[in-house]
């Protein structure tokens, strides 16, 4: 049962122009969502996290968006450069669970093309 | 400060040998989660420990897997007996105490141990 998906395996986008990376999960007692950046043979990364008390998060460049009627998030990256070419994962945690587990995504490779 | 430190970052093994993976949290961190991923797919979730605990091992294989954080050293993750399927990069990764902060700043990762089964 995959309780967080992301539908796009892979996204490729001109340098310069908005990627768009979505999101959807499933299990309502989700309340904290994160987006980890993972680059080849490295571990992931943290790059930005939104509770559900917000619909907007924004960092820099980066914006991550929560519909919560929806189940559904978004990280915008504006402007899009070629290193931010690396897989992204979207991951969601229960703030009610006993566990700081997260749960992630299957992840969606971004390629920013120069 | 070092961050979290698997080792080691690649590792052979044949059929019916078994794995041994392990992890150093960063410094001040006191919990300890092991991910996988298989080829193609996302990080699952295996299990979650802290020192000399395991809190919940949800993820887990039932046979062939186990996972312990002593109270002095590293955790190890273990795996008896490996298959080909067993083949994956597997993440360690560690987090403070205090859960606000996870929730807003997620779990450091280590570089992973990719583990290949021949």
């Amino acid at each position: 049962d995959q309780q967080v998906k992301q539908n796009s395996p892979s996204l490729s986008v001109q340098e310069g122009r908005i990627s768009i990376l979505n999101c959807d999960y499933t299990n309502s007692m989700f309340d904290y969502f994160l987006w980890y950046k993972k680059y080849p043979a490295e571990g992931p990364t943290f790059l930005i996290s939104i509770s559900s008390i917000k619909d907007k998060n924004e960092d820099g460049r980066f914006t991550v968006f929560l519909n919560k009627s929806a189940k559904h998030l978004s990280l915008h990256i504006v402007p899009s450069q070629p290193g931010d070419s690396a897989v992204y994962f979207c991951a969601a945690s229960a703030s009610k669970s006993a566990t700081n587990k997260l749960i992630f995504g299957t992840g969606t490779l971004l390629a920013v093309q120069p | 400060n070092a961050g979290v430190m698997q080792n080691p970052r690649h590792l052979v093994r044949r059929r019916g040998q078994e794995a041994r993976l392990r992890c150093s949290p960063m410094k001040g961190h006191s919990h300890v989660y092991w991910y996988r991923q298989l080829p193609e797919e996302g990080l699952k979730f295996m299990v979650y420990l802290q020192k000399e605990n395991i809190i919940d091992e949800s993820g887990m294989p039932k046979e062939r897997f186990s996972a312990e954080f002593p109270k002095e050293g590293p955790s190890i993750l273990r795996i008896q007996q490996v298959v080909r399927g067993d083949s994956a990069a597997y993440f360690c990764a560690s987090s403070p105490i205090p859960r606000d902060l996870v929730r807003n700043y997620g779990y450091t990762f280590g570089s992973g141990t990719r583990l290949t089964v021949v």
